[in-house]
């Protein structure tokens, strides 16, 4: 098993750019989510879903859109790119009230 | 408003002491409890879940509490190694919001010196 896999590693966009960061699970998990996290503050909760054709927000959603066509894919679009949007995103999968399995990230930086 | 609060500071201890990470919480809801170990550059990988009617939970060198009343979480690494140098979260799996997803604590970076 892969696990739960992210694309890209790294990226770099301009303000006012558009861009899907992509999110895959291999362990028929039932709940994903979306975190960010920025020095100091923690992992911050963006949107979530609880199965395939289910979302809904987190903490902090806006400027961030999710879809979850499938169990397995969950991606997250950045619809128009502001530098407060520069930061690591992590992607994350589990199953009830279960341990939840994190993606190595993605770091992401606007200018 | 609803926090969750560990200690920003970095604790620094010798090779074999005991480390122990506090993670409090406000106005939460009392819920599973789980603790994530995070090395630079990484995502988080999980270490140990206590759910609310549990006091104490333990694998191998860790132990986790958990105190309702408190509203706080204690993190024990028994015997440290330098190679239990990382940050290490505290996240809460909340029943009054309806999530099934974790609100995390900012966490705790703990140095073991040889």
């Amino acid at each position: 098993n892969a696990g739960v896999t992210q694309t890209p590693k790294f990226q770099v966009l301009k303000t006012g750019q558009s861009m899907t960061l992509q999110c895959a699970q291999d362990m028929n998990h039932e709940y994903m989510s979306w975190y960010r996290q920025d020095p100091g503050m923690g992992l911050r909760l963006i949107h979530y879903s609880v199965g395939a054709g289910i979302t809904d927000q987190g903490e902090v959603p806006n400027g961030y859109n999710v879809s979850r066509s499938t169990t397995e894919d969950f991606p997250l679009r950045l619809l128009s790119a502001a530098p407060s949007q520069t930061s690591v995103y992590f992607c994350a999968s589990h199953q009830g009230r279960n341990e939840q399995y994190f993606g190595p990230g993605t770091r992401l930086t606007v200018t | 408003s609803q926090k969750i609060e560990q200690n920003s500071e970095a604790l620094n201890i010798q090779e074999g002491k005991t480390a122990t990470l506090t993670c409090n919480y406000t106005n939460y809801s009392p819920a599973y409890l789980q603790w994530y170990r995070q090395d630079p550059g990484r995502g988080p990988v999980f270490l140990l879940l206590i759910r609310e009617n549990e006091k104490e939970k333990r694998k191998e060198r860790l132990k986790v509490t958990f105190d309702t009343t408190l509203k706080q979480s204690l993190f024990h690494i028994t015997a440290s190694q330098p190679a239990d140098s990382a940050t290490y979260l505290c996240a809460l799996d909340r029943q009054d919001t309806g999530r099934r997803a974790l609100t995390f604590g900012s966490g705790t970076r703990l140095q073991v010196q040889p």
